[in-house]
């Protein structure tokens, strides 16, 4: 069975620190997709970031990046200069395969950016 | 960007009845459908996919006759939670592809159901 885990049930930082927030998977599949989502109050899912799992070099987007390393089937997400915007539950999730197969969650990570 | 609109984002109903939940996509044709059930302060559990035109899959130990899901059209797909009682309260989302799957998915912002 695909799993994803969170180590991390809470973290809290700084504003315009730097985070990085933990995520594993297990799969003994080769073909896949990671993504970090958003989930802030309003519970809106957000998508944050995504990788390929056939991509060796590690996705950015403007303050968000990822430390992808499939051997050992981690996928971290680091948020640079973080902002009171950012606080809010992130979710690792990865899906199998091509075409529209489901998102395994991890079990989230709340996030607090204090002032 | 693709959205998906779901409604209503509350509702409160009497144990032993019936709620409809509506999830539409605006701009994109949804063919696949994903419903997901989450508890305060913890993750997304998938309950079903539904595909148009198509019988829903359920995940394990979802009872499908409790919740029914039909996706009639390629904008369209419900969620009915029947006879409700206090334990089906939660917060339910859909999600939907809004193409490429490996790009990601577009979530609803999700409805809060209570039931007294």
């Amino acid at each position: 069975a695909q799993t994803v885990t969170q180590s991390q049930p809470e973290m809290s930082v700084q504003e315009a620190e730097t985070v990085t927030l933990s995520c594993t998977y297990d799969t003994s599949e080769n073909n896949y997709y990671l993504f970090w989502y958003k989930q802030p109050p309003s519970r809106q899912m957000i998508l944050v970031i995504r990788q390929e799992a056939y991509k060796q070099q590690n996705a950015t987007e403007n303050r968000f990046s990822v430390n992808f390393q499939k051997a050992a089937k981690s996928f971290s997400l680091k948020i640079s200069d973080s902002q009171l915007g950012d606080t809010a539950m992130y979710f690792c999730a990865f899906m199998i395969g091509q075409g529209a197969q489901k998102l395994v969650f991890g079990q989230g990570t709340r996030l607090t950016i204090n002032p | 960007g693709a959205v998906v609109s779901q409604h209503p984002s509350r509702v409160i109903c009497k144990s032993g009845t019936s709620v409809k939940i509506e999830c539409r996509s605006l701009d994109f044709q949804a063919t696949t459908m994903f419903w997901y059930r989450q508890f305060p302060k913890q993750s997304l559990m998938l309950m079903a996919t539904s595909n148009e035109g198509s019988k829903a899959t359920y995940e394990q130990g979802v009872e499908k006759d409790k919740f029914l899901i039909n996706h009639a059209s390629l904008t369209l797909s419900t969620l009915t939670v029947t006879s409700a009682h206090p334990e089906d309260s939660s917060f339910y989302i859909c999600s939907a592809p809004p193409g490429n799957p490996n790009y990601g998915y577009t979530f609803g912002s999700g409805t809060r159901l209570t039931v007294v």
